[in-house]
């Protein structure tokens, strides 16, 4: 068990919808990471907080957004939602703005039909 | 730009025989290096890990040695259980540690 948990376990929604996924990093982590993890493309790194503030952007769409809390949760919000947003999402958490060791939740399947 | 570059999957292997899992790296930088294994239904969790030249990570037999000339860091374990099957990621980051470049990872099947 990593410490990082991440809710829900597994989502189903339709085209056009919105959902959001929700993240609790590792109690004493600062920094929280977004990834998303399909078949054809890999694991691809989103966006990373650090204590509240958007420390880094990867590949993340402009349909997709993430905040965090003061208390350092972090919710992944996507939005007109497609097929192709099918995917595993996992959250991931590290001690400091610079750490290199992170620390993965189980994730998110979410199913797009 | 940055990238690993693993070996593709799926490997097979009987009990007890030795593993290589390739990976290489381009890198601007001076980056860092991870092996993360992946269990099936759970999430990646941090095998090992090099900082420098050199350097060897090792972990649960595992071990892998950052090589700067080749830009290489080859996962190998001398004698695998069948629990080792699983997802194997290397992965790199550079000097901020705010990104994480993953390989497309290597399934590893071990059979009794």
């Amino acid at each position: 068990d990593s410490g990082v948990t991440q809710t829900p376990k597994h989502l189903i929604t339709a085209t056009g919808q919105r959902v959001t996924l929700r993240c609790s990093p590792r109690s004493g982590d600062l920094s929280v990471y977004w990834y998303q993890q399909s078949l054809d493309q890999g694991l691809q790194f989103l966006i990373q907080y650090y204590n509240g503030e958007e420390r880094a952007k990867g590949n993340i769409l402009e349909r997709f957004s993430a905040q965090q809390f003061p208390d350092l949760h972090s919710e992944l919000n996507l939005s007109s939602l497609e097929l192709g947003d099918s995917a595993l999402y996992f959250c991931a958490s590290s001690s400091g703005r610079n750490t290199d060791t992170q620390y993965f939740g189980p994730g998110t399947r979410l199913t797009v039909l | 730009g940055d990238s690993v570059t693993q070996m593709e999957g799926p490997v097979t292997l009987s009990e007890e025989a030795f593993l290589t899992i390739n990976c290489t790296y381009t890198a601007t930088g001076y980056p860092s290096l991870f092996w993360y294994v992946q269990y099936p239904g759970e999430g990646l969790q941090l095998l090992l890990k090099a900082t420098k030249a050199d350097d060897k990570g090792s972990n649960k037999g595992f071990e892998a040695t950052y090589r700067k000339e080749t830009t290489s860091f080859h996962l190998e374990k001398g004698s695998v259980q069948v629990s080792d099957s699983a997802v194997y990621f290397c992965a790199l980051t550079l000097y901020n540690f705010n990104k994480f470049y993953f390989g497309s990872g290597t399934k590893l099947n071990v059979k009794p």
